[in-house]
């Protein structure tokens, strides 16, 4: 199976700053990268495909980028609403499989 | 807008089954994949299979062969997961996700909020 590394557990920042959280595949994925965010008690909202293109709604402050086995996900000038849990999926090959998350907490 | 509505919570005993449902609306229910995807504290996420809601036809994680059954009702645009022989490792949040695209697995559109199952003698 492909491992999905989020090397950040915890990510502390405030509003108006800007993140960067990665992930890391351990073969090459080519771009079939998804991102994620979850928010208690709500249901999980995707963001990002293709490493880089962003899913309609999800607000132009997210960046995704990236190919291969190295990706980014940037949050430039961060929103209240921003904080939570982020989690990156390779969906290049069976089975699709997720990061551990990335959990980015208000400093 | 789409919308996919999961079964309530379940406690169940080791070794019985449970089936969770997902129900969709807002498309349409054919022609989007449904995907099913268990979450842990220790485990994280992990893809348990896909269904092709139009056909019928079923993929799963190898490691959740035997342990998962995914079905459909066209009837009632609804997706469900059978889960048996339970044990504590079983315990976890269950989601059901719509694929993005049509005849596409993956990535995941749209979210069910996840369905609670705890397995307890």
């Amino acid at each position: 199976d492909v491992q999905m590394t989020q090397s950040l557990s915890y990510l502390a920042a405030s509003p108006g700053e800007s993140v960067s959280i990665s992930c890391k595949a351990s073969k090459s994925i080519s771009n079939f990268l998804a991102w994620y965010q979850q928010k208690p008690g709500e249901a999980y909202k995707f963001l990002i495909y293709s490493g880089s293109t962003l899913q309609s709604g999800t607000p132009s402050r997210f960046s995704g980028s990236g190919s291969g086995t190295d990706f980014t996900l940037t949050i430039r000038s961060l929103e209240p609403e921003d904080f939570g849990l982020y989690y990156c999926q390779q969906y290049y090959e069976k089975p699709y499989t997720f990061g551990a998350g990335t959990k980015l907490e208000l400093k | 807008q789409v919308q996919l509505q999961q079964s309530g919570a379940e406690l169940a005993k080791p070794g019985s089954s449970v089936k969770i449902s997902c129900k969709a609306s807002g498309y349409t229910f054919t022609s989007y994949y449904i995907s099913w995807i268990k979450q842990t504290t220790g485990q994280g996420l992990e893809y348990i299979g896909y269904i092709n809601t139009g056909s019928g036809g079923t993929n799963y994680n190898e490691k959740f062969k035997g342990k998962a059954t995914l079905t459909v009702d066209k009837s009632s645009s609804t997706a469900f997961m059978q889960l048996s022989s339970l044990t504590p490792d079983d315990s976890a949040v269950y989601y059901c996700a719509r694929s993005r695209a049509i005849a596409a697995i993956s990535p995941f559109a749209s979210w069910g909020q996840g369905t609670l199952v705890t397995v307890s003698s």
